[in-house]
C-alpha cells in the first residue's frame, strides 16, 4: 500500500490569505485526488490531478479559488486562496490504489479565522 | 452525479450490541467501497465489493451488496469500542475513478 504525507498536518490563518497544501507519495502514481471534508461531513472531490495535464474540477470547484499542481508522479499541492471562515475544512489527498479503490493521506486541517 | 444515501446518520450501541448501516443509490454500482474514520483520522479501506449479492466478512464485520447493485450494508456484530468511528460507503463514478461517498454513519460504542 502506498505512504501519503501531507504537509501541514493542520493550521490557523487569517481571511483573505492563501495556503498551499503539499501531498507526497512514496511511490508513483498516475491519479491524484483531493478532497475536502468540512466539520461533521462526508467528503467531497475538489479535482482529479494527473501529472502532465490540467486537474480536472468538479462542479462548485474552480481553479482560481483552488489551484493545483501536479508536477510528477509522487506529488502534487493544492492551494486554497482566498480564505474564508467557510474554507474551513480537512482537506485530504488520495491516491488510486487500484480497481477505482483510494488510498488518503493524514489530511491538512484548516481553520479559518 | 451519482448520489448514494447512507443511513442512519448517527448511531449510538453499548459494547456487544450490533451494528448496522445501509447505503443506497437509484442507479445501478459497478462496485461499492466501504471506508472507516476514526475520530481525527482520515478514511482507511475496509473492502469492496464487485458482484451482484456478493457478500464478504472480515472478523465481526459483514458486508453485502444488493441484487441490483444498488444498495449495501455494513453489518457488526457484537460491537466493540474499537470499532468507534464513521463509516463511509463509496462508488465510482460512472467511467471515472473519482469516488462520490455516502454520507457516512457515526457509531458510537458505549462500554
Amino acid at each position: 500500500s502506498a505512504v501519503i504525507s501531507q504537509k501541514p498536518s493542520r493550521d490557523i490563518c487569517q481571511r483573505g490569505t492563501s495556503l498551499t497544501i503539499q501531498c507526497q507519495v512514496d511511490s508513483q502514481v498516475t491519479m491524484m485526488f483531493w478532497y475536502r471534508q468540512q466539520p461533521g461531513q462526508s467528503l467531497t472531490l475538489i479535482a482529479t490531478a494527473n501529472q502532465g495535464s490540467e486537474a480536472t474540477y468538479e462542479s462548485g470547484f474552480v481553479i482560481d479559488k483552488f489551484p493545483i499542481s501536479r508536477p510528477n508522479l509522487t506529488f502534487s499541492t493544492l492551494t486554497v486562496s482566498n480564505m474564508s471562515p467557510e474554507d474551513s475544512s480537512i482537506y485530504l489527498c488520495s491516491v488510486d490504489a487500484g480497481a477505482d479503490t483510494q488510498y488518503f493521506g493524514p489530511g491538512t486541517r484548516l481553520t479559518v479565522l | 452525479g451519482q448520489q448514494v444515501m447512507q443511513i442512519p446518520q448517527y448511531q449510538h450501541v453499548q459494547e456487544g450490541e450490533d451494528f448496522t448501516t445501509y447505503c443506497n443509490s437509484s442507479t445501478t454500482l459497478s462496485n461499492i467501497q466501504w471506508y472507516k474514520q476514526r475520530p481525527g483520522g482520515h478514511p482507511v479501506f475496509l473492502i469492496q465489493l464487485v458482484k451482484s449479492g456478493e457478500v464478504k466478512k472480515q472478523k465481526r464485520l459483514t458486508f453485502q451488496f444488493g441484487e441490483a447493485k444498488k444498495n449495501s450494508s455494513l453489518h457488526i456484530s457484537a460491537t466493540q469500542t474499537t470499532a468507534v468511528g464513521t463509516y463511509f460507503c463509496a462508488s465510482p463514478d460512472t467511467g471515472r475513478r473519482a469516488l462520490t461517498f455516502g454520507s457516512g454513519t457515526r457509531l458510537q460504542v458505549q462500554p
